[in-house]
């Protein structure tokens, strides 16, 4: 399995308050990005990175920020968490975009907003 | 914009059939395509990969094959297991942008 870990694997926040999720790898992919999964909406991209301090906006990034410091880590920020924030997060990697190379997912982060 | 359908949305199926998922896609122009199962509770694990410029990748009992003109592939699983029982989504990439996904067929294999 690619070295992909999400912290935490839960968390349950109240409305208003902020959220950080980290993404961590070991494979020294230069591109990452964040997803999230909802029943009748499938996977649906928020942000994603191709360098360090080198990120773009996704389909749903409205809410959320994201931060690359460091090759290896990629954060997620929910500024001021909502209900309809409610959802499981994923992050993946690729050691190239749209070219020959399969994206790695993370196990997930199950976040509650309530 | 890509969009990516995926028909049946659950699909269920006796133990030793061979089975065919469907993936279809609005933009025929894409830079590859690829196929991914996911468990309950996991994140997506990839199957197969086909470049634009191929029409078709194996994996042991998995076959994959792309038809971009009609904008459409298919995964095919032979002699079905009730270990294949998952989620399968396909997702396109037109290049530089990043991953389209369909929203997955959720498959039971019945022993």
């Amino acid at each position: 399995d690619a070295g992909i870990t999400q912290s935490p694997r839960h968390k349950v926040t109240e409305t208003g308050t902020p959220v950080t999720l980290r993404c961590h790898q070991t494979e020294n992919h230069r591109y990452m990005y964040w997803y999230r999964q909802d029943p009748g909406h499938g996977l649906r991209l928020i942000h994603y990175s191709y360098g360090v301090k080198d990120t773009d906006k996704g389909e749903v990034s409205d809410g959320y920020s994201v931060s690359r410091s460091k090759t290896e880590d990629f954060l997620l920020t929910l500024e001021s968490a909502t209900s309809s924030q409610t959802s499981v997060y994923f992050c993946a990697i690729s050691s190239d975009r749209g070219d020959n190379s399969p994206l790695h997912f993370g196990n997930g982060t199950r976040l509650t907003v309530t | 914009k890509q969009e990516v359908t995926q028909i049946p949305a659950a699909l269920s199926v006796p133990e030793g059939e061979n089975l065919v998922l469907n993936c279809s896609f609005t933009d025929s122009a894409i830079y590859n395509l690829q196929w991914f199962r996911q468990d309950p509770g996991k994140g997506l694990t990839s199957l197969l990969l086909i470049q634009s410029s191929q029409r078709e990748q194996t994996s042991g009992r998995l076959n994959a094959s792309l038809d971009k003109s009609s904008g459409r592939s298919t995964l095919y699983i032979a002699a079905s297991q009730p270990g294949d029982s998952a989620t399968y989504l396909c997702a396109v990439s037109t290049g530089n942008t990043p991953l389209v996904f369909g929203k997955g067929t959720r498959l039971s294999v019945i022993a």
